[in-house]
């Protein structure tokens, strides 16, 4: 059965350094998510992509957050200037329309 | 506003004993809503989707409109269920979810 695929699984920063979270979405789903947990917390929208364009976005996804699709494959999530408080597990869903979302293993990011 | 709540952080049952994860929501439209379970270092799963009405794994879930109440039900837990179960709800006209906050399920021998 297909699946949503994340890389890295874990990631370590420096506050301040841009981070590049990877995602390969199920190859035939048109609608594209990244989610963010912060430990402990519940799992929150960040970001909605449909038609090689943000369909929707949260108030965290701020200026410094940026999606893109650049390959046709690959789903990647832009962080540029790492905060503490951008500490969190980010997952990646992928779905068709009208379907329930497909979820990836998420990767875990560590800011220093 | 949109919220989706689940009171309980934690629900311990015995092996064999029935389950009841809580869900409520807070939506004014039709949502529709869904069962999410993460299983330990793993993803997070589709268990059920309201519209389906399909049992999966023996859990089983009803839309209360008049309650907006989506609650989970397993007549007999197993310890394989032990998870982390979340309560999701995707507002028409838009594909984004809204999640509960979680419950996590021990299922004690």
């Amino acid at each position: 059965e297909p699946e949503v695929t994340q890389t890295p699984s874990h990631q370590v920063t420096q506050m301040g350094q841009e981070v590049i979270l990877r995602c390969v979405p199920i190859s035939n789903h048109l609608y594209f998510y990244w989610y963010r947990q912060i430990l402990g917390q519940k799992v929150e929208f960040l970001v909605s992509f449909y038609n090689n364009e943000i369909s929707e976005k949260s108030e965290i996804f701020d200026d410094q957050f940026s999606v893109e699709r650049p390959d046709g494959s690959n789903f990647t999530l832009k962080i540029r200037s790492t905060k503490l408080e951008d500490s969190a597990m980010y997952f990646c869903a992928s779905m068709m329309a009208g379907a329930p979302q497909y979820f990836g293993p998420g990767t875990r990011l560590l800011v220093l | 506003a949109q919220r989706v709540t689940q009171p309980e952080k934690l629900l311990s049952v015995f092996k064999g004993a029935p389950v009841e994860l809580k869900c409520n929501y807070s939506y004014s439209g039709s949502p529709e809503l869904f069962w999410y379970v993460q299983y330990s270092r793993q993803r997070l799963q589709l268990l059920l989707r309201h519209i389906s009405r399909e049992s999966i794994k023996g859990f089983t879930a009803d839309l209360n409109k008049g309650e907006t109440s989506f609650h989970l039900k397993k007549p007999f837990a197993q310890e394989e269920d032990s998870a982390m179960y979340y309560c999701a709800l995707i507002a028409s006209g838009t594909y984004k979810y809204i999640f509960g906050t979680g419950t996590r399920l021990k299922v004690l021998a």
